[in-house]
């Protein structure tokens, strides 16, 4: 079975500081990898995923992450935080034939000071 | 712009009425989804639907029902609100680009914020 879990329900960082969210994953199968953005009072949008092309996955808002197969990661990260930056994140997986099945983690919520 | 909308952001209702979820996707997806997101559990899927009229359960379905008579509209149904339904309610949307999963994604609504008092 696919399970996946986020280390740290709260992340928090200066403004202009790396930003490093952990994701860690176990499946079966080759996974697909997405993580999605909850921004306050919306709801979830996709910031990138993993569908066994590039291990490094380039996102929106300047977000990227890695697969690495061999720690079963898929932690997301970003150079330089930005205010705008604070909401919820969360790592998702699913079986790599079907992404209509997904397996949310619990979520990290990113603080941004300044 | 994919766009799923809900009906309410906001509902407040008493312990044994009946609670209609709306939900509206404007981009002809064959798939909706209704999900629970409640803090430190994340998002747990309550019910899906590949089709009008087809349904099926997800991972937590008990205490919920679900209708979608039409393509573009799935609606989540609380047959008796109880408080331990009080929680944000998310309905998501996507294709079945004949399995290319690579290119599938959920198309989110902004969520109903229901609490059972």
């Amino acid at each position: 079975a696919q399970s996946v879990t986020q280390l740290g329900s709260h992340v928090s960082v200066s403004e202009g500081a790396l930003v490093l969210l952990r994701c860690n994953y176990s499946s079966s199968v080759p996974p697909y990898l997405f993580w999605y953005v909850q921004y306050p009072n919306q709801g979830l949008q996709l910031l990138l995923k993993y569908t066994s092309a590039a291990t490094l996955v380039k996102g929106i808002n300047g977000f990227e992450a890695e697969f690495k197969k061999s720690e079963t990661s898929f932690h997301l990260t970003k150079p330089s935080a930005h205010m705008s930056d604070a909401a919820e994140y969360f790592c998702v997986v699913s079986l790599s034939y079907n992404t209509d099945k997904l397996i949310f983690g619990t979520g990290t919520r990113l603080q941004v000071f300044p | 712009d994919v766009k799923v909308t809900q009906s309410s952001r906001y509902l407040v209702k008493r312990t044994g009425e009946k609670v209609f979820l709306e939900c509206v996707q404007d981009m002809d997806h064959e798939n909706m989804f209704w999900y629970r997101q409640d803090p430190g559990l994340g998002l747990r899927l309550i019910y899906f639907s590949y089709d009008v009229k087809m349904k099926e359960k997800g991972d937590i379905p008990e205490g919920y029902s679900v209708s979608r008579e039409k393509k573009e509209r799935f609606s989540l149904i609380l047959e008796s609100a109880s408080t331990n339904q009080t929680s944000m309610y998310l309905c998501a949307s996507s294709i079945i680009p004949n399995w290319d999963a690579s290119t599938d994604t959920q198309y989110f609504g902004p969520g109903t914020r229901l609490t059972v008092l």
